[in-house]
């Protein structure tokens, strides 16, 4: 079965320092992968998807970016961070071989607090 | 362009009560509909989902949903309640990209009364 995996769970940084997240996905091959943002109390925002091997698109202006080095692998990164990254930071894939009916699946997640 | 509207940003019902979360759609093609639920400090997981066929759907935990398309709505219904229902619920529908891309809602939190 396919699993997604997350971490870390939780992180405390200052502002200025660098960020980095990271996603896998196990048991299935070609995944899309996307990142998504969830402020506090708000409904999700999504920063970056990825359909391959160093295939980003980035879906809004900010201060972060992402990379897909390895077919299975999602990273989140930022040089420096600013206050307004503080979040809550979800990984999600659907089968790259799937069609618009698929369900996404979602990692548990990843609470961002910027001192 | 797809778009989903979630009315009610917090429902609270007794436990054992009917539970109705409200949803509706705006798409220019037939839609593909999906209900999250989110527990604090989790990922989404997914309760349910359309795409054709039977208009009725079920999923886990007892919950369902009806896709009406005259009225476009797709609510989330539970007949009765329970306490461990307490959580953030999301609609989404799908943007029919080939990167399967869906939009959500701005979510509904749910609160069961003992």
């Amino acid at each position: 079965s396919q699993t997604i995996h997350q971490w870390p769970a939780t992180l405390v940084q200052p502002v200025g320092s660098p960020l980095s997240l990271e996603c896998t996905v196990e048991g299935t091959s070609n995944p899309n992968l996307y990142w998504y943002r969830q402020a506090a109390g708000r409904g999700l925002q999504l920063l970056f998807y990825s359909v391959g091997i160093g295939q980003i698109s980035s879906e809004v202006p900010q201060n972060l970016s992402a990379s897909r080095p390895q077919d299975r692998q999602f990273i989140l990164s930022s040089k420096k961070l600013l206050l307004s990254d503080s979040g809550f930071y979800l990984c999600a894939w659907t089968s790259g071989q799937s069609g618009s009916n698929q369900p996404q699946h979602f990692g548990d997640g990843t609470r961002l607090s910027i001192l | 362009a797809q778009s989903v509207t979630q009315l009610g940003s917090h429902v609270s019902v007794s436990e054992g009560a009917l539970v109705l979360l409200r949803c509706n759609y705006s798409s220019s093609v037939p839609p593909y509909l999906f209900w999250y639920v989110q527990y604090p400090n989790q990922g989404l997981q997914l309760l349910l989902k359309y795409t054709t066929g039977a208009t009725l759907v079920k999923g886990i935990n007892g919950f369902e949903a009806e896709f009406k398309k005259s009225e476009t709505s797709f609510h989330l219904t539970k007949p009765s309640a329970h306490m461990s229902d307490a959580a953030e619920y999301f609609c989404a529908v799908s943007l029919y990209s080939s990167a399967s891309k869906i939009i959500f809602g701005s979510g509904t939190r749910l609160s069961i009364r003992p």
